[in-house]
């Protein structure tokens, strides 16, 4: 089983929907992150979380929102999807303390049309 | 502000030695890193080292660190076709990581 699982793997949705991208892990770590990867762009981080209920902005957070209501969930929202945001999303998570490594999931392709 | 540049593609023959290359800009990161991507899958962490050592060698995989010139590289020996990958290097900077923009190996037969 995956320590780190994303659902859906791959959504197509049309421009103005709400959009919930989930996360779960089994692996017991306090800080989860969310990141999209575009061609050309690598990986930019939209935002992170350190413990229940801590939220941060990261890179490009504007027009996302998230949630961390239990500490092995992370979901990341689109209230209102635009077709910039297709892109593969990726949830990754670290123990605690700087300098760990981030552990990810296999993504999630998300499509606005 | 926090930045790490590596080149974008790679191509290699099959059973010769892939050298990716990386400079880092955040001269206080603790740990440098590598991720490989393949196709449909996360990011996948390969190996790392830390900032006070500048050779760490692991079966076919060998990263050098030149400190004073921030540059990182990975050498992968006898490249083989399910070495075929995107390559992420990566430093800690802070409470998050910065990463590259990938480097897309092509395996030549």
């Amino acid at each position: 089983d995956a320590d780190v699982t994303q659902t859906p793997r791959n959504r197509i949705t049309k421009t103005g929907k709400r959009i919930m991208l989930e996360c779960s892990q089994t692996k017991g770590h306090d800080r989860m992150y969310w990141y999209r990867q575009d061609p050309g762009l690598g990986l930019r981080l939209i935002y992170y979380s350190f413990d229940v209920k801590d939220i941060n902005k990261g890179e490009i957070s504007d027009g996302y929102s998230v949630s961390r209501q239990a500490q092995a969930k992370f979901s990341l929202s689109l209230e209102s999807a635009i077709p910039n945001q297709t892109a593969l999303y990726f949830c990754a998570t670290s123990d605690g303390g700087s300098n760990q490594p981030q552990h990810f999931g296999d993504g999630t392709r998300l499509s606005i049309l | 502000g926090e930045d790490v540049e590596q080149s974008l593609f790679l191509s290699v023959r099959e059973g010769d030695s892939s050298v990716i290359n990386c400079t880092y800009t955040d001269s206080s990161s603790t740990y440098l890193y590598w991720y490989k991507q393949e196709p449909g899958a996360g990011l996948q962490l390969l190996t790392y080292i830390f900032s006070n050592m500048d050779m760490k060698q692991d079966q076919r995989l060998t990263v050098l660190l030149n400190k004073k010139d921030k540059h990182l590289s990975l050498r992968i020996a006898d490249t083989q076709t399910g070495d075929s990958a995107i390559y992420f290097c990566a430093e800690s900077s802070g409470d998050k990581i910065i990463f590259g923009k990938g480097t897309r190996l092509h395996i030549l037969p």
